[in-house]
């Protein structure tokens, strides 16, 4: 399976914390995307990052990618508790457009 | 920007019966659009891609005479659950990336199929 896994699967902090969730993949990539979900609800699009590039930003969002160790990381700083959901990384496995999502975080903010 | 739009949203269906779900690219073309399957607090299976014109392509595991996958034009593709049972119930979700565009895709908002 080309599916990546993420940690940890859930969090919960207080609103203001910052929230850090990882992303592991298997196979090298093109891109990874970062993508996050209402409960019941479709993907919104987040972040992209390719793979010559180590970091990126966007608002409150920090992104890193390290291929030698084929993981990223997703940073959400001043959380609000609009940003409870959950929060899919994603690969192409680079195969083109067809992803491939990570298991998932799930993340809870507390006002 | 570039909105994918599923329907129906959510479909109650009796076991042994058919199940169609569109997925539609509103403002751009599509040659190719995927097909995902979510179980409650799972991650997001590919389950087939479809390609305009042709037939899809399913992944392992994956019963193509089960999810029928038609993609007719550049802006429609549709999967259909045939025979539906309990076990089909999910969240299905259709992404269709934009021609001449970055890898971004876009997502349809999902479909919830219960079969009783």
């Amino acid at each position: 399976s080309q599916q990546g896994e993420e940690d940890p699967q859930a969090l919960s902090i207080q609103e203001g914390e910052n929230a850090t969730m990882n992303c592991s993949y298997k196979t090298s990539i093109n891109n990874l995307q970062w993508y996050r979900q209402n409960s019941g609800r479709g993907l919104v699009h987040l972040i992209l990052i390719r793979s010559n590039e180590r970091e990126k930003h966007s608002g409150r969002l920090r992104v890193t990618l390290d291929t030698s160790k084929k993981s990223s990381s997703l940073l959400i700083t001043a959380s609000r508790a609009a940003d409870t959901a959950s929060y899919f990384c994603a690969t192409d496995g680079n195969t083109g457009n067809q992803f491939y999502f990570g298991t998932g975080t799930s993340l809870t903010v507390i006002p | 920007g570039a909105v994918v739009s599923q329907h129906p949203s959510w479909v109650i269906c009796k076991s042994g019966t058919s199940v169609k779900i569109e997925c539609r690219s509103l403002d751009f073309q599509a040659t190719t659009m995927f097909w995902y399957r979510q179980f409650p607090k799972q991650s997001l299976m590919l389950m087939a891609t479809s390609n305009e014109g042709s037939k899809a392509t399913y992944e392992q595991g994956v019963e193509k005479d089960k999810f029928l996958i038609n993609h007719a034009s550049l802006t429609l593709s549709t999967l259909t659950v045939t025979s539906a049972h309990p076990e089909d119930s999910s969240f299905y979700i259709c992404s269709a990336p934009p021609l001449r565009t970055g890898p971004e895709a876009f997502f349809g908002q999902g479909t919830r199929l219960t079969v009783v």
